[in-house]
């Protein structure tokens, strides 16, 4: 059984452009969770979905970050017109249900603003 | 807004040695808690958790963890460290409610010594 897959691993972007982050959770999953980690620090929680359903968009920054996950394919994290301050690691997790199911998490996506 | 607290940026120990990484957690209620470790350039793997129950929690890797209501600690230890025991580790608690974030602790480095 496959684990949480994120790609691209490492992302290179200059500043205005846009990064697409894309997470296939554990098979059988159907929740997905969006973690920031910057340089020295611990994960920060962004997001959480459901199929079709952002339920929990509370850590996301209000501009330029959007998330989804549809009903076929992966989640994917959008952000646009970078900054460097966006330079982080994006760690993308997934859960079979409920808060007393471990999150399972992917191995991240390095993303370098320029 | 429940907080972690790691308050061992760096610890270094010799290999063979007992281990103790310190967790302090603010929450109103009984959270559940985690500790996951990382390790260069890679994902979180998740060590133990405790959500109920017998306050010694066993994980893998020989690590075990210790609730402690009265002190709202989380403390992971380890009787004798492996030289692959070097990595970061990071306590997380989750909440229970619709939201299912996590919140982590800013991270402890392990660094083991031969």
């Amino acid at each position: 059984n496959a684990g949480v897959m994120q790609n691209p691993r490492h992302l290179v972007r200059r500043r205005g452009q846009e990064a697409r982050l894309r997470c296939s959770p554990m098979k059988g999953h159907s929740h997905v969770y969006w973690y920031r980690q910057l340089p020295e620090e611990g994960l920060k929680f962004m997001v959480y979905l459901q199929k079709e359903n952002i339920i929990d968009e509370s850590g996301m920054p209000k501009e330029r970050f959007s998330a989804e996950f549809p009903k076929e394919g992966p989640s994917i994290l959008r952000i646009q017109q970078v900054v460097r301050g966006d330079s982080a690691a994006y760690f993308c997790a997934s859960s079979r249900s409920g808060l007393g199911d471990e999150q399972f998490f992917g191995p991240g996506t390095r993303l370098t603003v320029l | 807004a429940q907080s972690v607290t790691q308050p061992d940026i760096h610890i270094t120990v010799s290999e063979g040695a007992s281990l103790e990484l310190r967790c302090n957690y603010s929450y109103g209620a009984t959270p559940y808690l985690f500790w996951y470790v990382q390790s260069p350039g890679q994902g979180l793997q998740l060590l133990l958790k405790y959500f109920s129950g017998d306050t010694l929690v066993q994980g893998i890797k020989g690590f075990e963890a210790e609730f402690k209501r009265s002190q709202s600690s989380f403390n992971l230890r380890k009787p004798s460290v492996h030289w692959s025991d070097a990595a970061e580790y990071f306590c997380a608690v989750g909440i229970s409610g619709s939201a299912r974030q996590l919140t982590f602790g800013s991270g402890t480095q392990l660094t083991v010594l031969p």
